[in-house]
């Protein structure tokens, strides 16, 4: 079992709020990612950290921001919410070890912006 | 840049047939290949892997090979079950100029019926 937590599971809100999905793993992971997974069931990489205090935008663009502070936390943030935001999210994390290690998934936040 | 392509879904069969979902990738040197697993509600877990040619991965019934020749990674199943039900997504992890990649297919959903 992969010790990797999301919160909230389930977020419904309304346009212009600000909101974060947490993200916290518990296996010393170095490496963590924020996915995007639209309707159509296709993953985005839309942020990534090597580390504490590093931050990488991945290759889809998007509005939010994340932060490491700390090796088992990666939240996301989104200043103001907009329905064009409405997906599902999901976070991974692996170790530091080339290019043979699995990713490990939380089972992902769903966000509706109405 | 690097790529990968899996068949085109829904796939629906019945209960006890034979599996199988094509992928194929586009990638400069060697890299590892995966398969993961996302059941209803839940988020993505490793199901099998391979990390260089000719390399089985095989996992809950599931099986498939690194093939180089064919660029192709393609997923296997003797006989599948209702419980297989879920969306399976292809992945190749790569360093490209010090940054480790994952790439991921558009994702394949499988139904199975009893």
């Amino acid at each position: 079992e992969a010790d990797i937590y999301q919160t909230p599971r389930y977020l419904v809100i309304g346009t212009g709020k600000k909101i974060t999905l947490e993200c916290s793993q518990t296996m010393g992971h170095d490496k963590m990612y924020w996915y995007q997974q639209d309707p159509g069931m296709e993953l985005h990489l839309i942020h990534y950290s090597y580390g504490v205090n590093s931050t990488e935008k991945g290759d889809l663009s998007s509005e939010s921001t994340v932060s490491r502070i700390r090796t088992e936390h990666f939240p996301l943030t989104l200043e103001s919410a907009r329905p064009s935001h409405t997906s599902q999210y999901l976070c991974a994390s692996t170790r530091q070890d080339g290019n043979t290690g699995e990713l490990f998934f939380g089972e992902g936040s769903r966000l509706t912006v109405l | 840049g690097n790529s990968v392509t899996q068949m085109e879904g829904p796939v629906t069969l019945s209960e006890e047939a034979f599996l199988t979902i094509n992928c194929t990738y586009t990638a400069t040197g060697y890299p590892s290949l995966f398969w993961y697993v996302q059941y209803p509600g839940e988020g993505l877990q490793l199901l099998l892997k391979a990390t260089k040619a000719d390399d089985k991965g095989s996992n809950k019934g599931f099986e498939a090979t690194y093939r180089k020749e064919t660029t192709s990674f393609h997923l296997e199943k003797g006989s599948v079950q209702v419980s297989d039900s879920a969306v399976y997504f292809c992945a190749l992890r790569q360093t490209i100029q010090g940054a480790q990649k994952l790439v991921f297919g558009q994702g394949t959903r499988l139904t199975i019926n009893p």
